[in-house]
């Protein structure tokens, strides 16, 4: 099974500032997807995207996370004005011919 | 709606016990069906996954059996190792994103 890469491994970051999460692409995927797990919890979908646009979005992505994918290059979760409730693990996945794979996620802790 | 219920942790074992883990899905359509596993600090890892209702799915002695008539898809091991300790993520998957259970964390004692 290919490898999702994810950077960085771990943040830590002030309340109120600005992160991004990036996930690098496999090739001859096509969908991408952001997953949430705070510490003791379910895993949550965030957000799914596909051919440069938001596919589908969960309440929990609101007006302080955006994504993109700039020029087919890395995958990226951009969490604006960062809260302390952000703290969590978060989990890049990409589909394609060979299935879905997750990524080996981005511990962010907001402080 | 879409959603998955499993077995409340934390499960303790004995090295060399039987695992049952259960969990059942609520689904619109019919889903593929997946267990991960999460190794303390480490991301998620597909442990084994079922497409379709009767298939089993199996992996390092791990199997779960898709049921469609019971909406369920248990994790069983006939004999489980130190090294399993890990917690344990049911989902289904019906295209666009994975529904996750709770997971259960499991520590097998020597």
């Amino acid at each position: 099974e290919p490898e999702v890469t994810q950077t960085p491994s771990h943040q830590v970051t002030q309340m109120g500032q600005e992160v991004i999460l990036r996930c690098v692409p496999i090739s001859n995927h096509l969908y991408f997807y952001w997953y949430r797990q705070i510490l003791g919890q379910k895993v949550e979908f965030l957000v799914s995207f596909y051919n440069n646009e938001i596919s589908e979005k969960s309440e929990i992505f609101d007006d302080q996370f955006s994504v993109e994918r700039p020029d087919g290059s890395n995958f990226t979760l951009k969490i604006r004005s960062t809260k302390l409730e952000d703290s969590a693990m978060y989990f890049c996945a990409q589909w394609g011919i060979q299935g879905y794979t997750f990524g080996s996620g981005t511990r962010l802790t907001v402080v | 709606g879409n959603s998955v219920t499993q077995m409340e942790g934390p499960v303790t074992l004995s090295e060399e016990a039987f695992l049952t883990i259960n969990c059942t899905y609520t689904a619109t359509g019919y889903p593929s069906l997946f267990w991960y596993v999460q190794y303390p600090g480490e991301g998620l890892q597909l442990l084994l996954k079922a497409t379709k209702a009767d298939d089993k799915g199996s992996n390092k002695g791990f199997e779960a059996t898709y049921r469609k008539e019971t909406t369920s898809f248990h994790l069983e091991k006939g004999s489980v190792q130190v090294s399993d300790s890990a917690v344990y993520f049911c989902a289904s998957n019906t295209g666009n994103q994975f529904y996750f259970g709770t997971g259960t964390s499991l520590t097998v004692i020597p």
